[in-house]
C-alpha cells in the first residue's frame, strides 16, 4: 500500500480481555515502531523493530504487552488482560533506517 | 543516551504572525537527522521538515524553516504567516539509528 495501515481504527473491549492490534508498514521499510499516546500527551515509545535484529522492547510497560514482526512485514501488538489504564491511541510508524518515519492513523483502544 | 527537549508545553500566536518553537537535543554523534512533525486534532502525524546534520544550510519548506545550531545542539522551528490550520501539537525528533522524541509543544493560533 501507499502508506502505513493500522487496524482496527477503533476497538472497545472489556476489562480482562486480550486485544490484538495490527500494523502494515510501507513496503521496504526496515524499521517499525509502536507508540502509545494518551489524550493531549506525547508519544510513549513501546517497541522498535529493525530488520532481523533483536527488537528494542525497553518501552513495553508490563509483561501483558508483547509485539511481533516477521521480517519486514506486518506487526501485531498484543495486550493481554486489558486494564482501563491501557485505554489510549496506539500508533505505528515505519521508516528506512535513520530517516523520517511515516505514521498510520492509529488505533483508539477503549477498555470498559 | 540521546535526549530531545521541548521546553515550551504550549505557545500561542496571532494569525499571520511568526512563531518559533524550541528544541534542544543531546548526542555524542556527529551524523544524524532532525525532524519536526505536526499532529493536528485528527491525530495523524505529519512530517513538516527535516534536517541532515552534515548540512550547514537550514532546511526550509514554504512557511516553515528551521534554525539548526549544531554546536549548541539546537533545532528550532519558525512558522511564518501563521494560519489557523497550523494549530496542532508539534514534535521535535532526533534520529541516528532509532527515533527519539520530544514531549511536544501545543501551538494555538488566535484569529
Amino acid at each position: 500500500g501507499a502508506g502505513v495501515s493500522q487496524s482496527p481504527s477503533n476497538k472497545v473491549t472489556e476489562k480482562g480481555k486480550d486485544v490484538e492490534l495490527r500494523c502494515d508498514p510501507i513496503s521496504g521499510h526496515t524499521a517499525l515502531y509502536w507508540y502509545r499516546q494518551r489524550l493531549g500527551q506525547g508519544l510513549e515509545f513501546l517497541i522498535y523493530f529493525q530488520g532481523n535484529s533483536a527488537p528494542d522492547k525497553s518501552g513495553l510497560p508490563s509483561d501483558r504487552f508483547s509485539a511481533e514482526r516477521t521480517g519486514e512485514s506486518v506487526s501485531t501488538l498484543t495486550i493481554q488482560r486489558t486494564q482501563q489504564e491501557d485505554s489510549a491511541v496506539y500508533l505505528c510508524a515505519s521508516s528506512f533506517i535513520r530517516t523520517e518515519a511515516f505514521f498510520g492513523q492509529g488505533t483508539r483502544l477503549t477498555v470498559v | 543516551a540521546q535526549t530531545v527537549t521541548q521546553s515550551q508545553p504550549e505557545m500561542s500566536v496571532q494569525e499571520a504572525e511568526t512563531v518559533t518553537l524550541s528544541c534542544t537535543y543531546d548526542t555524542s554523534e556527529s551524523d544524524y537527522y532532525l525532524f519536526w512533525y505536526k499532529q493536528p486534532p485528527s491525530r495523524q502525524m505529519i512530517l513538516v521538515i527535516r534536517q541532515e546534520a552534515y548540512k550547514q544550510q537550514n532546511a526550509t519548506e514554504n512557511r516553515f524553516s528551521v534554525n539548526f545550531q549544531k554546536a549548541a545542539k539546537s533545532f528550532s522551528l519558525k512558522i511564518s504567516d501563521s494560519q489557523l490550520g497550523d494549530a496542532a501539537m508539534y514534535f521535535c525528533a532526533y534520529s541516528n539509528y532509532q527515533l527519539i522524541w520530544g514531549a511536544g509543544t501545543k501551538l494555538i493560533i488566535k484569529p
